[in-house]
C-alpha cells in the first residue's frame, strides 16, 4: 500500500542525546514536510523540502535539521535533544501540484527526559 | 504572513444532528487553497475536504461541507447527520496556489459527538 513510512513509532529519549526520526514514501511526491504536534497549538512546520536537494525553514526550525538525498526519504534529526521538543512528529508529503493535499505518515510520538 | 484560526478547542454534538467548526485565515493573496483534516483517536490524518479559493461553489463531500466566504477570509466546515466515528480533533489548513509548498495549520477543534 502507497503512502508514507515513519520510524520509530515512539521513543524517549534522554536530553542531549542525538536522534533521527526516519521518514520515507513510495508515491514519488516531490514535496516534504515535517510537522510538530502540541496540545493547543496544531501543528506548526519544522522544515519542507519542495524537491530533491532543496529543503527550507518552516515556522520553527530552531533544534531541528533535515537532509532530502533522494526523492523517497526525508529525515529529521535533532542534534542535541531537549525537553521542550517532547511532541508529536509528523512527516507528510505531496506531489508538488497546486490542488494536491497533504498525505501524512502516523507519526512519531518523541518523550525527552 | 498567513495564518490559520481555530477560535473553537472543543466542541460537542448529539448524534444524527448537525455541527459546525469555524476557521478563519488571514492573508493578502486572493489565490490560495483550503482543507478540513480530521485526527481520530488513531492519531492518522485524513483529509476531509478541500476549497479553491477561486471556485464560489462550496465544495461537498457526503455529510461533510463547507461555507466558504472569501471576503470574509472564513471556511467553516458543517458535518450533517453526525456520527460516533466523526468524533475527532478537526485542523483547518491553508495553502498558497503558487510559490511556496507550505501548509498552515490551524490549532484544531476537538468534537465530541454524544450518543
Amino acid at each position: 500500500i502507497a503512502g508514507i513510512t515513519q520510524a520509530p513509532t515512539s521513543q524517549i529519549l534522554a536530553a542531549g542525546r542525538r536522534m533521527t526520526l526516519r521518514c520515507t514514501q513510495d508515491m514519488r511526491h516531490n514535496a516534504m514536510y515535517w510537522y510538530r504536534q502540541d496540545l493547543g497549538l496544531g501543528l506548526r512546520l519544522i522544515h519542507y523540502s519542495n524537491t530533491a536537494g532543496t529543503t527550507g525553514k518552516g515556522e520553527v526550525p530552531d533544534g531541528y535539521s533535515v537532509s532530502r538525498a533522494n526523492t523517497d526519504d526525508f529525515p529529521l534529526t535533532l542534534a542535541s535533544a531537549v525537553p521542550s521538543q517532547t511532541s508529536v512528529y509528523f512527516c507528510a508529503s505531496s506531489s508538488g501540484t497546486v490542488s494536491s493535499p497533504l498525505h501524512f505518515g502516523n507519526g512519531t510520538r518523541l518523550t525527552v527526559t | 504572513a498567513q495564518t490559520v484560526t481555530q477560535s473553537q478547542p472543543e466542541m460537542s454534538v448529539q448524534e444524527a444532528e448537525t455541527v459546525t467548526l469555524s476557521c478563519t485565515y488571514d492573508t493578502s493573496e486572493s489565490d490560495y487553497y483550503l482543507f478540513w483534516y480530521k485526527q481520530p483517536p488513531s492519531r492518522q490524518m485524513i483529509l476531509v475536504i478541500r476549497q479553491e479559493a477561486y471556485k464560489q461553489q462550496n465544495a461537498t463531500e457526503n455529510r461533510f461541507s463547507v461555507n466558504f466566504q472569501k471576503a470574509a477570509k472564513s471556511f467553516s466546515l458543517k458535518i450533517s447527520d453526525s456520527q460516533l466515528g466523526d468524533a475527532a480533533m478537526y485542523f483547518c489548513a491553508y495553502r498558497l496556489r503558487s510559490g511556496t509548498y507550505k501548509y498552515i495549520f490551524g490549532t484544531g477543534t476537538r468534537l465530541k459527538v454524544l450518543a
